[in-house]
């Protein structure tokens, strides 16, 4: 099975720089991604790492840890548009294919 | 627009009703997902195609929903004889063949309403 943690909310001032967090654990590990979800709308793709380290991409980095299990977003320089629930969702190989599970998801509120 | 498309975007049905839902992916991905949403969580993996065939059902899809891909392309998810706690938004997504990228690629949503 697979356990996906991270932060339920998250408050942080505009023109700041805000960390997501999220744990998992899970066999047959096999790539992470991050997603943006607004109200009412369906995710967007942000991030996807299968190798431990830092990927840039903007305003947003994120990392991966397999060996600890652990990945953060990073979102730089925070605007207003930014606020959004955030979803961590782990690729695990399973029966030959990839199985995506996705976690409950960080709401981010961005504050003036 | 290329992206993957669901229809209807939004459907208000009376308990005990049946439902069904398209799900049309981006042209060339073999592989389809659905998942089920409800306010405030993250999406729940329902079901997965790879071209046709159905791989995985989770078992939180019950006796009661059925889901097709039966040329490899669209997909549908038909649920039977709704009940007010089906009330979720039903995300489809795709994603290309295996090796030809991992990114998962979401529609819009279907809102199902069960009143």
């Amino acid at each position: 099975g697979q356990n996906i943690d991270q932060p339920t909310e998250m408050t942080a001032t505009e023109g700041a720089i805000v960390q997501i967090n999220c744990t998992y654990q899970t066999s047959g590990f096999n790539g992470l991604f991050w997603y943006q979800q607004h109200a009412g709308e369906a995710p967007t793709f942000l991030s996807y790492n299968v190798l431990d380290g830092l990927e840039e991409k903007g305003r947003f980095s994120s990392f991966l840890s397999r060996s600890k299990g652990y990945s953060y977003l990073l979102l730089k320089e925070l605007q207003m548009k930014d606020s959004a629930s955030y979803l961590c969702a782990v690729v695990m190989n399973s029966g030959g294919y990839q199985k995506v599970t996705f976690g409950t998801g960080t709401k981010l509120q961005v504050i003036p | 627009d290329t992206g993957v498309s669901q229809d209807p975007r939004h459907k208000i049905t009376k308990r005990g009703q049946n439902v069904t839902f398209r799900c049309d992916p981006i042209s060339e991905h073999n592989r389809l997902y659905w998942y089920r949403q409800t306010l405030g969580q993250g999406p729940e993996f329902l079901t997965y195609f790879q071209n046709e065939a159905q791989l995985e059902k989770s078992r939180l899809l019950s006796d009661r929903f059925s889901a097709e891909r039966p040329k490899g392309s669209f997909s549908t998810l038909e649920i039977q004889r709704t009940e007010q706690g089906d009330s979720a938004m039903y995300l489809c997504a795709s994603s290309p063949r295996p090796g030809s990228g991992n990114t998962i690629y979401f529609g819009e949503g279907s809102w199902l309403t069960v009143v």
